[in-house]
């Protein structure tokens, strides 16, 4: 089945530690995203990727990197520059240019501090 | 001013009883519009696409109004079941593709 794999759904980090979260999909779609969700609250885009090779920041790309060297993943390195990264952190991807171009979620990684 | 704007409720409707969302959205390059749906804890699951003619899926319904830029979901003979957040989606398209999110407008089913 197709589909999008976050890891690891759980995850726990020290203060001043990085940590890579990681999102592949099988879809063959060209655009990735991730997105950062706060208890309560809308999600936020961190960064996003229409190609491989490339990718652009969101909203909230402080203290957040991430790579896109192959077109089936976009792992998210959050730094210990972030100061604030508890969160449940989405990634989602989907085809640009088709009439059904809607956005296909993983099932996320909640990351808390410790 | 926020890209994409939801009244984030919440909304508490007895079963059976008809309720619509809203959803405003800024930019006018906008080209796709969507309807997802959020369990607690859970990832966003589409609920459907909005296209220019509106949609009917069963009990929900999706218009498109680009003149006042906005579009909405109405939701008939709700079940307790349809008790989550609902997000509203848009598709930039001006020198990238970019989703943005609403913040989401929570629904709450009473018996």
């Amino acid at each position: 089945d197709g589909g999008i794999t976050q890891s690891p759904k759980y995850l726990f980090r020290k203060e001043g530690q990085n940590v890579t979260l990681s999102c592949e999909q099988n879809l063959n779609h060209d655009a990735m995203y991730w997105y950062r969700q706060d208890p309560g609250q809308g999600l936020r885009l961190i960064y996003y990727s229409q190609i491989v090779n490339d990718f652009q920041k969101g909203d909230i790309a402080e203290g957040y990197s991430v790579s896109r060297e192959k077109k089936e993943s976009f792992p998210l390195t959050v730094t210990s520059a972030q100061k604030n990264p508890t969160a449940f952190y989405l990634c989602a991807s989907s085809q640009p240019g088709r009439r059904t171009n809607e956005a296909f979620f993983g099932q996320g990684t909640r990351l808390t501090v410790v | 001013r926020k890209e994409v704007e939801q009244d984030p409720g919440p909304f508490n409707v007895p079963e059976g009883a008809t309720v619509a969302f809203n959803c405003t959205y800024s930019n006018s390059a906008s080209q796709s519009f969507f309807w997802y749906r959020q369990d607690c804890r859970k990832e966003p699951k589409l609920l459907m696409s909005v296209y220019s003619s509106g949609n009917e899926d069963g009990r929900f319904t999706a218009q498109l109004n680009r003149a006042s830029q906005y579009i909405s979901l109405l939701i008939r003979d709700s079940k307790l079941s349809d008790s989550a957040t609902y997000l509203c989606v848009v598709n930039m398209v001006d020198s990238s593709y970019k989703l943005i999110f609403g913040s989401g407008t929570r629904l709450l089913v009473r018996p």
